[in-house]
């Protein structure tokens, strides 16, 4: 697929264990921080936010943590199963009167049955 | 199906050629976006509209670049004189107005190949 690329942090998980794929981000001014999925041939998924003043949002199997001190954000994923296999993206929302999210470089999760 | 679409999927040209993707975002949805993304590589934001105006460009976005939303509905990413570097996807997503947030809604995207 079109995000398999050659460079690509790749996490490689057993179906059933928990995953976590991590993203460092820059702007400190960010007002929400987001976690995207992409399966192959397909569009940006939404999957979860978290406001910065926040430090943890708990979606369903999904947690995203927020640590504003060293500028890391975390996306786990609770026993992982085959479908979650894609690429998956940290974004920015750098103006919350556009939404205009910046994309960071995606982590693509493989789950071995 | 009430999600964005964008059409065409896919588009093969000849470089100096132009081409023109259009993009029906979810219809309630005030802000329509277009991204581009290289294999590999986040999305990159091109532009953002705001019913019919454009409000914001990127300086990714050359003059051979063009985009449209006349009507605050479909929108039009047109590009001229295309060159092998324009190959890519470029990916429409919309979202309802109101506060910050984080989701945008995202169609499946054109794909570009500049021959």
């Amino acid at each position: 697929g079109e995000n398999v690329g050659l460079h690509l942090p790749t996490l490689s998980v057993q179906e059933g264990d928990n995953s976590i794929i991590n993203c460092a981000y820059s702007n400190s001014a960010s007002d929400y921080f987001i976690w995207y999925k992409q399966e192959s041939g397909k569009g940006p998924q939404f999957i979860i936010d978290i406001r910065s003043n926040m430090d943890k949002r708990q979606g369903q199997r999904v947690t995203v943590l927020l640590n504003k001190t060293v500028k890391h954000l975390s996306l786990q994923i609770a026993a992982t199963q085959p479908g979650d296999s894609a690429v998956y993206f940290c974004a920015e929302n750098r103006n919350g009167a556009t939404n205009k999210l910046i994309f960071g470089t995606g982590t693509l999760l493989a789950v071995q049955p | 199906d009430t999600g964005v679409s964008q059409d065409p999927r896919h588009k093969i040209t000849k470089r100096g050629q132009n081409v023109t993707f259009r993009c029906d975002p979810i219809s309630e949805h005030n802000r329509l976006y277009w991204y581009r993304q290289t294999l590999g590589q986040g999305p990159e934001f091109l532009t953002y509209f705001q019913n019919e105006a454009q409000l914001e460009k990127s300086r990714l976005l050359s003059d051979r670049f063009s985009a449209e939303r006349p009507k605050g509905s479909f929108s039009t990413l047109e590009i001229q004189r295309t060159e092998q570097g324009d190959s890519a996807m470029y990916l429409c997503a919309s979202s309802p107005s109101g506060g910050p947030t984080g989701e945008l809604f995202f169609g499946e995207g054109s794909r570009l190949t500049v021959l």
